[in-house]
This record gives C-alpha cells, sequence and structure tokens, in this order.
C-alpha cells in the first residue's frame, strides 16, 4: 500500500519562503509522477505542479514563477518550494500520486500551512 | 472561479440517485481523461473515478460517472447518510497544460 507522508513548518510570515516535503513508502516510487495540490480552509483544490521520478517537472502556470519541485529517488522524497508567500497561500497543502491518465489515485493527509500578515 | 463548473451543493433523500455535473470544454474535458473525488471533512480527497468511467477497486458500482463532450456526470444511486462528502472533477487542460479541478460540489442526503 502506498503512503505519503507531508512534513515542514506550519507557519510562515509573508514573504517568506515555503519548503514542505513528501515522504513516500510502499509501492514503487520511480515511473510515476508525483504532485502537489492545495486546498485554502472551505475552498476547492488547486494543482501546484508535479515531479517525474527522472526530474521532468510541470506547474500550475499561475504559480509557475514561484514554484520549484525537486526529487529525491533515494529518499523516496518529492519536495515543494513556493517562494514569496502571501496570505492567499494559507491552505492544505497535499502530496499525491499520480497514477495515469492525470489522475491522483494516493494522497497523503495533508498539511495546514499558514501565512500571517 | 473555477474553468471546471460544479453545482455547489445537491441533496437528495436516503436511497434515492443524484447526479453531480461538471462542466468544462473542448481543451479538458473533451478531450482527457476526466477522474471523479470524494472528500470528507478533514480528510484528503479519495479517487472515485478514473478514467471518465473506471472504479478503483474498493469502490462500489453505487458510484458511476459518464461523459458526453464537454460535460461529465457524476451518479450515485442507493444514497447512504455515509455518501455526504464534497465531490470535485478533475481533467488535464490541454490549453493551459494544466491539471484543473471543478469547484467542487457539496452533497447533502436529506
Amino acid at each position: 500500500q502506498v503512503q505519503l507522508q507531508e512534513s515542514g513548518p506550519g507557519l510562515l510570515k509573508a514573504s517568506e519562503t515555503l519548503s514542505l516535503t513528501c515522504s513516500v513508502s510502499g509501492g514503487s516510487f520511480t515511473r510515476y509522477y508525483w504532485g502537489w495540490i492545495r486546498q485554502p480552509p472551505g475552498k476547492g483544490l488547486e494543482w501546484i505542479g508535479y515531479i517525474f521520478d527522472g526530474g521532468h517537472t510541470k506547474y500550475n502556470p499561475s504559480l509557475k514563477s514561484r514554484v520549484s519541485l525537486s526529487i529525491d529517488a533515494s529518499k523516496n522524497q518529492i519536495s515543494l518550494r513556493l517562494d514569496s508567500v502571501t496570505a492567499a497561500d494559507t491552505a492544505i497543502y497535499y502530496c499525491a500520486r499520480e497514477g495515469g491518465g492525470y489522475r491522483f489515485d494516493y494522497w497523503g493527509q495533508g498539511t495546514l500551512v499558514t501565512v500571517s500578515s | 472561479q473555477s474553468v471546471l463548473t460544479q453545482p455547489p451543493s445537491v441533496s437528495a433523500a436516503p436511497g434515492q440517485k443524484v447526479t453531480i455535473s461538471c462542466s468544462g470544454s473542448s481543451s479538458n474535458i473533451e478531450s482527457n481523461y476526466v477522474s471523479w473525488y470524494q472528500q470528507f471533512p478533514g480528510t484528503a480527497p479519495k479517487l472515485l473515478i478514473y478514467d471518465n468511467v473506471a472504479r478503483p477497486t474498493g469502490i462500489p458500482d453505487r458510484f458511476s460517472a459518464s461523459k458526453s463532450g464537454t460535460s461529465a456526470t457524476l451518479g450515485i444511486t442507493g444514497l447512504q447518510t455515509g455518501d455526504e462528502a464534497d465531490y470535485y472533477c478533475g481533467v488535464f487542460d490541454t490549453l493551459s497544460y494544466s491539471v484543473l479541478f471543478g469547484g467542487g460540489t457539496k452533497l447533502t442526503v436529506l
């Protein structure tokens, strides 16, 4: 059974950099895209981007200038970096596996990141 | 405001059937696979339907989906109070080269 676990600071100040890590266990880490999705409190889902184990990335155009994903296959981890955060970046951040056909078939439990002004 | 349009809420009585629509365009729903997700409060979304109509292992056949042109529909039969959740459609958009989600629909089982 594939399991994903997000970790990172839960509170940031405006203009700081958000850094989260997702640790993957169970199943194969390679040959999949691994993505990040966020959800502001009480609102819908927003795709941030995803990364393939070879390092190939795709980003949401609306976040592309501030976001960077990286992968450490030796540790089965993917990381998210989002620069210059504002209160609008306050959300639950989920990592998920893209299982083909742009579907996300395994999700982490999510981690709440709050940006204070 | 999402590019994929879902009704904010739907409701029906236990045992009845409900449908949730997801309206998009030729660059997303019409040309790519649609997925559906179920999310209970305080939990991560769960894949319910993929490749327009397929159910992952463990998802009961009370859940079904279809697609026609630029719209997709999720159907739930034999409604149970345990089905009360938020439902999201998701699809890749060829124009923006990004994954899109609908705004979500809150299902209430009266």
